[in-house]
């Protein structure tokens, strides 16, 4: 595997369900990101980890619960989610959070939420 | 007032033609400016980038900024089917992090 990797690339919860996205990056980074994509609006930044610490967190509900094991792994673990948070999940990686200027994305996992 | 504004599209063009995508910012501190290409079930990835105003040229492609009016411009020269994708602008904010715009949908005809 190279790049960033991330499951599933699809996924359809209903709203009392529990799951977990997976992103892997294979690029050396310290640097791990989780952004939200909708159609037609800019990228959201959810959160970013450096060096595994979680240095932002731009007010994300708390049915949304990122977790950084080590630089190449991050989690996205939702629950109780609502219809609106249906998008696209991008994960990406950078060399570090607090310089670097070009972003490693993944494919992305399309959330569905019933 | 948004930080990044882009028109969504789509832009809809024949193969061969110019291509022109712009976006405007609101502040003037920005320094550096990404153009991010994203096509179809891919995540975005870093197409190039400038520093504060001027034009940089790589191949068919041209960025230019224009800080006074806080303009940003994609130029793609002999566009090809294969351009077809969703471009985003993103200026790099004073904590390092981007700031999207919403994507421009472009479409080439063959």
């Amino acid at each position: 595997e190279t790049g960033v990797t991330q499951t599933p690339r699809h996924l359809v919860m209903g709203m009392t369900n529990k799951k977990s996205l997976k992103c892997e990056q294979h690029l050396g980074h310290n640097a791990m990101y989780w952004y939200k994509q909708s159609a037609k609006k800019p990228l959201e930044l959810m959160f970013v980890y450096n060096f595994k610490e979680q240095t932002e967190n731009n007010s994300v509900p708390s049915r949304f619960s990122p977790e950084c094991p080590n630089s190449s792994h991050l989690f996205l673990h939702l629950h109780t989610l609502q219809p609106e948070d249906s998008a696209l999940y991008l994960c990406a990686s950078s060399q570090r959070g607090d310089s670097s200027y070009e972003q490693y994305f993944g494919p992305g996992t399309r959330l569905t939420v019933t | 007032q948004k930080e990044v504004e882009q028109d969504p599209g789509p832009l809809s063009v024949p193969e061969g033609a110019i291509v022109s995508l712009n976006c405007t910012y609101s502040n003037s501190a920005f320094q550096y400016f990404m153009w991010y290409r994203q096509y179809s079930r891919k995540g975005p990835e870093l197409l190039m980038y400038t520093y504060s105003s001027g034009n940089k040229e790589d191949g068919r492609f041209t960025a230019q900024v224009d800080k006074s009016s806080k303009y940003i411009s994609l130029f793609i020269r002999d566009s090809q089917p294969s351009d077809s994708a969703t471009y985003l602008c993103a200026p790099r904010g004073s904590n390092y992090q981007l700031i999207w715009g919403a994507g421009t949908k472009l479409i080439i005809k063959p």
